[in-house]
């Protein structure tokens, strides 16, 4: 069974940081590209990162870019979401998705499992 | 950036009837490789979103046949053939053409 399990969410003053976790079980994950999207709450849907299996390339949404830096551990089937210098606008679900298989189509939105999400709320 | 518009923002279905939802984007989501990068999800209440079709039309895996994909260019139409309870949710397009994907602002289904 797939399961994609997200952790390290809380509440976190403006300005600080935080590392968000996705830990993956079930399937083969240095063969899947990874993404993360989030929600604010009551909101809709905001991509917000990906990366192939090898960690090639890396892209980013324009809202997070220069703050969030994705990356994961094949070894450790993890994926993370460092999130710096957040700020209020950053408050949302963030889920973990799994992306496609095939490594020239890393950055579709092809996501045919999400986590349970975990709430990142930055305010002071 | 490309943007693309839902509509409508609420629908009440009865059960048994069908079911449509627009998505327009602002650009064409047709590739040079033929292919179509359009994708559905549904959220349902309290949970994570789950995945419908993708490619335009091809259902994931697992997806009820009762929902399909249609449309061309700019145009696109989620149908739901007869609706069920379980069918209630946010529906949310979103596009691959283009890094970063764009979501539409998504649809909420009740039920009768």
């Amino acid at each position: 069974e797939v399961q994609l399990v997200e952790s390290g969410g809380g509440l976190v003053q403006p300005g600080r940081s935080l590392r968000l976790s996705c830990a993956v079980s079930g399937f083969s994950f240095d063969d899947y590209a990874m993404h993360w999207v989030r929600q604010v709450p009551g909101k809709g849907l905001e991509w917000v990162s990906g990366i192939p299996w090898n960690s090639g390339l890396v892209a980013y949404a324009d809202s997070v870019r220069g703050r969030f830096t994705i990356s994961r551990d094949n070894a450790q089937n993890s994926l993370y979401l460092q999130m710096d210098n957040l700020r209020p606008e950053d408050t949302a679900f963030y889920y973990c998705a799994r992306g496609p298989l095939y490594y020239n189509d890393w950055f579709l939105p092809h996501f045919d499992f999400w986590g349970q999400g975990t709430l990142v709320t930055v305010s002071s | 950036d490309v943007v693309l518009t839902q509509t409508p923002l609420s629908l009440a279905v009865t059960p048994g009837q069908p079911a449509s939802i627009s998505c327009k984007s602002s650009q064409s989501l047709l590739h040079t490789n033929g292919k179509t990068y359009l994708y559905w999800y549904v959220q349902r209440p309290g949970q994570s979103p789950q995945p419908l079709i993708y490619e335009l039309s091809r259902r994931f895996s697992g997806v009820p046949d009762r929902f399909s994909g249609s449309g061309s260019g700019t145009n696109f139409t989620l149908t739901i053939s007869r609706a069920e309870t379980e069918d209630v949710g946010i529906y949310y397009c979103v596009e691959g053409i283009h890094l970063p994907p764009a979501f539409g602002g998504g649809t909420k289904v009740e039920i009768k």
